[in-house]
């Protein structure tokens, strides 16, 4: 089966520390990936998505990830974090051009002051 | 324009009850997808539907079901309720289409008792 898999629970940062948080996928053909936060008390939200094309793919608030195919691999980066990243965030994985995602059971982040 | 709006937002039911949540997408998107969102489990997927259809379905028990009306609005309903079943029920919602990504409302809570 389709797995998604999210090396780390829970990160805890400095303010201006750099992040990268690991995203696996277990599916082999073509796959359209995405991150998305949760803010505390807020809805999940996109961050960035990646379905053809370059493999570095810039979102908001200064996040990138990189689609390494050989790897199956999608991780997250932020060169430096502040305390509003604190969140949890999640990758996810959805086959061919459309239906379901499926997510990794996320990576809570906190940011220190 | 207006995002995904899902009713109740809250809701505490008693074991062996039935519920039924409400999803109004996006307007012009036709895809429907739930997810329930567990602490232990993160986010699963229940189903979506397209189009007034069932396009798929995750491993969740029949007590589970779901509907799409022809204006895209969706239910889902959960008989006999267990403890279990507390979590936070996700609707997302959809273009058809390359890179499309999906966009989540706030969720319901239930907690079953």
């Amino acid at each position: 089966a389709q797995s998604v898999s999210q090396h780390n629970h829970h990160v805890i940062l400095s303010e201006a520390a750099s992040l990268e948080l690991g995203c696996n996928y277990s599916y082999g053909g073509t796959v359209n990936l995405f991150w998305y936060v949760q803010y505390p008390g807020q809805h999940l939200q996109l961050l960035l998505k990646y379905f053809s094309g370059d493999p570095l793919v810039k979102g908001i608030k200064g996040f990138e990830a990189e689609f390494i195919k050989s790897k199956f691999s999608f991780n997250l980066r932020k060169p430096s974090v502040q305390w509003s990243d604190t969140a949890e965030y999640f990758c996810a994985v959805r086959r061919g051009s459309q239906g379901n995602l499926i997510f990794g059971k996320g990576t809570k982040l906190s940011v220190k002051p | 324009k207006a995002g995904v709006t899902q009713t109740p937002r809250y809701l505490i039911k008693t074991r062996g009850q039935q519920v039924t949540l409400s999803c109004s997408p996006i307007s012009g998107h036709r895809s429907v997808s739930w997810y329930q969102q567990t602490p232990g489990q993160g986010l699963q997927f229940l189903f979506e539907y397209f189009s007034e259809t069932q396009r798929n379905k995750g491993n969740f028990p029949g007590r589970f079901s779901g509907r799409q009306f022809s204006n895209s609005r969706s239910e889902m309903n959960v008989s006999t309720l267990e403890l279990g079943d507390s979590a936070l029920y996700l609707c997302a919602s959809s273009l058809e289409g390359r890179g499309t990504e999906a966009f989540f409302g706030q969720g319901t809570r239930l907690t079953v008792v």
